[in-house]
């Protein structure tokens, strides 16, 4: 069926250390979007990527959309504790149609 | 209200009770998700509501599970006769169209 896989599931590093999730759709999509949840928190909203190829940098944060508007990742340079969390990719999965379809999330732990 | 809000926060039940869950989402926005989120796992689509369309039922896990959006803002998920693995953290996000999901601080249920 249609969905939205993300790798790796879980990822342990050593502060310092890079971090890089993916996140792969079975369709096209029109944009894709990127949430983290902290431990004991909810999802919120990072970025959002909507061009072919696009590149956006929050900080230390960088985000990729693929050329074929069928993958993306997000990439983590020199990680702190701060990062630790759930990061989730989401995005439409059928051409004009509005729901959202999560992925199941890379946890991020950090070893300081 | 600035936010999505939820309610309760928490909720004990004992098992064969129903319980109903609250979401308040944002004022003007068409879409609202509810997902469920075991500890440490990723987030389980229950059901999509998108303006005066039929909702998306496809996640709910089984008949026990209901849920109904009234006059396109609140929304409440109704789980009768729960059972012990309805135990979870249930979330509700909200959005405009396919664009960033704000979720709320979600409701704790666990069913004793």
């Amino acid at each position: 069926g249609q969905q939205v896989m993300q790798i790796p599931q879980y990822q342990h590093v050593q502060e310092g250390e890079d971090f890089t999730t993916y996140c792969n759709s079975s369709t096209t999509l029109s944009n894709i979007q990127w949430y983290k949840q902290r431990p004991g928190g909810h999802p919120v909203f990072l970025i959002q990527l909507v061009k072919s190829g696009e590149v956006k940098k929050q900080k230390r944060l960088t985000f990729q959309f693929g050329e074929a508007k069928k993958n993306s990742s997000l990439h983590i340079t020199a990680t702190q504790t701060t990062d630790v969390g759930t990061y989730f990719c989401a995005g439409p999965l059928i051409q004009g149609a509005q729901k959202l379809v999560f992925g199941q999330g890379t946890r991020l732990t950090i070893n300081p | 209200g600035a936010g999505v809000s939820q309610s309760p926060s928490n909720k004990v039940t004992e098992k064969g009770k129903d319980v109903e869950l609250r979401c308040d989402p944002i004022s003007g926005h068409t879409a609202l998700y509810w997902y469920r989120q075991s500890l440490g796992q990723g987030l389980e689509f229950l059901i999509y509501f998108q303006g005066n369309s039929a909702p998306d039922k496809s996640g709910l896990p089984s008949d026990r599970f209901s849920a109904e959006r009234t006059g396109g803002s609140v929304s409440t998920l109704t789980i009768q006769r729960t059972q012990q693995e309805d135990s979870a953290v249930y979330l509700c996000a909200s959005s405009l169209g396919q664009y960033e999901a704000f979720f709320g601080q979600g409701t704790r249920l666990t069913v004793v």
